[in-house]
């Protein structure tokens, strides 16, 4: 079945220091990558989707490249900031189904 | 345009009780699906309802229900509380199958 993997936290940083956090994941088919982020007490929030191989998407400065050869769907950003402290998920849908799976989820802590 | 909003934020009940989750979608979304967040098991799917019918469904007991309206607003219910249902649960809509799922706040329920 479907199923995504991702890089398990926690992940601490100082302001300004470069972000990766991996994802990789299993599919048939050509699915929709997505990361969402929630903060605290809050629900999940789309930070950034994309929908065919080599796709790039972005949002507030984080990037990730649908890479269908690796099957990665890996989230960057440059420089982080503290507010974005989070946990960031990465997740799947297969085509014309609204079955989401998502990976465990990473927490990033960023230090002033 | 409205987000998704999700009745009650919080709620406490007793084992062998049961519950009535609220979620009202963006205007225009017709799809709406529920999934279960625990620090253990991460967040899982429970079932996506389209048009007032159940469309998908993940892997929960037949505890676990819900329903849909002709105006898109949803409710799931969970009956016989158990102590591993606590939890929060979000709700997410979208336009149709295949399109980006837009999340609540959640519930989160604790049962005791």
């Amino acid at each position: 079945g479907n199923s995504v993997t991702q890089m398990e936290g926690p992940v601490t940083l100082s302001e300004e220091a470069f972000l990766t956090i991996n994802c990789t994941y299993t599919a048939t088919g050509y699915p929709s990558l997505f990361w969402y982020v929630q903060y605290p007490g809050e629900g999940l929030q789309l930070l950034l989707k994309a929908t065919k191989a080599d796709d790039k998407g972005s949002n507030k400065g984080f990037e990730a490249t649908y890479r269908k050869e690796t099957t990665s769907f890996h989230l960057e950003k440059g420089s982080v900031q503290v507010s974005d402290s989070a946990v960031y998920f990465c997740a799947l849908r297969a085509y014309n189904n609204n079955d989401m799976r998502f990976g465990a989820g990473t927490r990033l802590t960023v230090k002033p | 345009k409205a987000g998704v909003t999700q009745t009650p934020r919080y709620l406490i009940k007793t084992r062998g009780q049961q519950v009535t989750l609220s979620c009202s979608p963006i205007s225009g979304h017709r799809s709406v699906s529920w999934y279960q967040q625990t620090p253990g098991q991460g967040l899982q799917f429970l079932f996506e309802y389209f048009s007032e019918t159940q469309r998908n469904k993940g892997n929960f007991p037949g505890r676990f229900s819900g329903r849909q309206f002709s105006n898109s607003r949803s409710e799931m219910n969970v009956s016989t509380l158990e102590l591993g249902d606590s939890a929060l649960y979000l709700c997410a809509s979208s336009l149709e199958g295949g399109e980006t799922q837009y999340f609540g706040p959640g519930t989160r329920l604790l049962v005791l």
